[in-house]
């Protein structure tokens, strides 16, 4: 079974502060991991995922992951808040031969002047 | 489409009445997905679309609801005698792959929010 915990319902960070959001998942495969950006009023997008290879992720926006298997975390880093960046965070996890994703209840972040 | 494609953006229903939800997915997208956005929650996984094959129902809460779709084209979701804990967010989402899905992701799209008075 897969399952996604984000512990911190909601963040703040100042602008030009650095962006943490954290992610542990549990599956009992190896997983695919994403991250999901929801900005008010409009559906989810693809931040950046995880499949094989490199553990350390890019994404759009400045933002990165990295996989750590041995911590089974996939935590989302931003090393300079934007006001822009302000949204809801999601981290989903999926099986390699999975058809859907789990996914965890969420981040708020808000990025204070 | 250029994306995924859903409306009403905004429905305002009345405790009791039936709602009809519908989702265009990207053009040549096999597979289609529903969740449910409650306010302050997570993604629920509500029901699952693959080409012509029986639909992966498991995440329906209620026999409220029922959803279709006719081939790899538009789905609705139908939502009946709707109650207010049904006001929620329902997220559309078409993938490419039908199996393996993990490696492709979803394309969503940006739900509608359905309030139940």
């Amino acid at each position: 079974a897969q399952s996604v915990t984000q512990l911190g319902s909601h963040v703040s960070v100042s602008e030009g502060a650095l962006v943490l959001l954290r992610c542990n998942y549990s599956s009992s495969v190896p997983p695919y991991l994403f991250w999901y950006v929801q900005y008010p009023n409009q559906g989810l997008q693809l931040l950046l995922k995880y499949t094989t290879g490199a553990t350390l992720v890019k994404g759009i926006n400045g933002f990165e992951a990295e996989f750590k298997k041995s911590e089974t975390s996939f935590h989302l880093t931003k090393p300079s808040a934007h006001m822009s960046d302000a949204a809801e965070y999601f981290c989903a996890v999926s099986r390699s031969t999975g058809n859907q994703f789990y996914f965890g209840t969420g981040t708020s972040l808000t990025v204070i002047p | 489409g250029a994306g995924v494609s859903q409306s009403p953006s905004n429905k305002v229903t009345e405790k009791g009445k039936d709602v009809e939800l519908r989702c265009d997915p990207i053009s040549g997208h096999t597979a289609l997905y529903w969740y449910r956005q409650r306010l302050g929650q997570g993604l629920e996984f509500l029901i699952y679309f693959q080409g012509n094959s029986a639909p992966d129902k498991s995440g329906l809460p209620s026999d409220r609801f029922s959803a279709e779709r006719t081939g790899e084209s538009v789905s609705t979701l139908t939502i009946q005698r709707t109650q207010q804990e049904d006001s929620a967010v329902y997220l559309c989402a078409s993938s490419f792959k039908t199996s393996g899905v993990g490696a492709y992701g979803y394309t969503f799209g940006s739900g509608t929010r359905l309030t139940v008075v």
